[in-house]
C-alpha cells in the first residue's frame, strides 16, 4: 500500500485554512494518523483514526476521511504550524508515510 | 516520562554492518510493538521494520528485507537494528517510535535519533 500526500509544498497566510490530501493506494478504513514534524524536531502525533485529535493539540488541527482518501485541515494558520505533515497508515504491514507536506507562513 | 534514546549511529563503510539500540523507559516496555523510522538528510520519513511486544512477529521494509533484523530484549527495555550490507541509500537518521498499544499502532512517542552515515 502506498501512500500519496498532495500538495508537496504550500504557502498560506496567518489566519488561512489549510487543507492537505493523504490518498491510500488501497482501502485502510479509518487505520490513518498525522504528524507534525517541526525544521529539526521529532515528528510528534497530531491525529489518529482519522479523525481522533491526539490529547494536547490544538483544535484548529481537524482531520476526515475513510477508505481511501484523508485530509488533514488547519483553521485560522498559525505561524508555528510552520512545519511539514505526514500521513500514515497503520494497523498492518507496511506502515507507510505519505511523502509530507511542507507548510509555510507568506 | 516516556524516553526513548538511540545509540550506535555514526559513518560505516559501504558492505559494513552497525547495530543500533534504543533504550527506552517511562513505560512497561514488554507490553508495546516497538518501530525503527528512518529519514534520509532533508527527505522525509521512510519506516523501517516492527517488532511485537514479545518479539515474536516481525516485519520489515522491502528496501531492508533481507539485510536488517530488529530485536529486542525485555529485561533491559531495549529494542535493537542490526544492519548489514549497507549502501548509500542507508545514509539517514534512525529513531525508534513506541506504539500506543496492540490495538491502536500508531506512534505516540519517538526518539530523537541516530544518525547513520554509509560513505568510503
Amino acid at each position: 500500500i502506498q501512500m500519496t500526500q498532495s500538495p508537496s509544498s504550500l504557502s498560506a497566510s496567518v489566519g488561512d485554512r489549510v487543507t492537505i490530501t493523504c490518498r491510500a493506494s488501497q482501502g485502510i478504513r479509518n487505520y490513518l494518523a498525522w504528524y507534525q514534524q517541526k525544521p529539526g524536531k521529532v515528528p510528534k502525533l497530531l491525529i489518529y483514526a482519522a479523525s481522533t485529535l491526539q490529547s494536547g493539540v490544538p483544535s484548529r488541527f481537524s482531520g476526515s476521511g475513510s477508505g481511501t482518501d484523508f485530509t488533514l485541515t488547519i483553521s485560522n494558520l498559525q505561524p508555528e504550524d510552520v512545519a511539514t505533515y505526514y500521513c500514515q497508515k497503520y494497523r498492518n504491514d507496511p506502515w507507510a508515510f505519505g511523502q509530507g507536506t511542507k507548510v509555510e507562513i507568506k | 516520562q516516556v524516553q526513548l534514546v538511540e545509540s550506535g549511529g555514526g559513518v560505516v563503510q559501504p558492505g559494513r554492518s552497525l547495530r543500533l539500540s534504543c533504550a527506552a523507559s517511562g513505560f512497561t516496555f514488554s507490553n508495546h510493538g516497538m518501530h525503527w523510522v528512518r529519514q534520509p538528510p532533508g527527505k522525509g520519513l521512510d519506516w523501517v521494520a516492527v517488532i511485537s511486544y514479545d518479539g515474536r512477529t516481525k516485519y520489515y521494509a522491502d528496501s531492508v528485507k533481507g539485510r536488517f533484523t530488529i530485536s529486542r530484549d525485555n529485561s533491559k527495555n531495549t529494542v535493537y537494528l542490526d544492519m548489514n550490507s549497507l549502501t548509500s541509500e542507508d545514509t539517514a537518521v534512525y529513531r525508534c517510535a513506541k506504539e500506543q498499544d496492540n490495538r491502536d499502532d500508531f506512534f505516540d512517542y519517538w526518539g530523537q535519533g541516530t544518525l547513520v552515515t554509509v560513505s568510503s
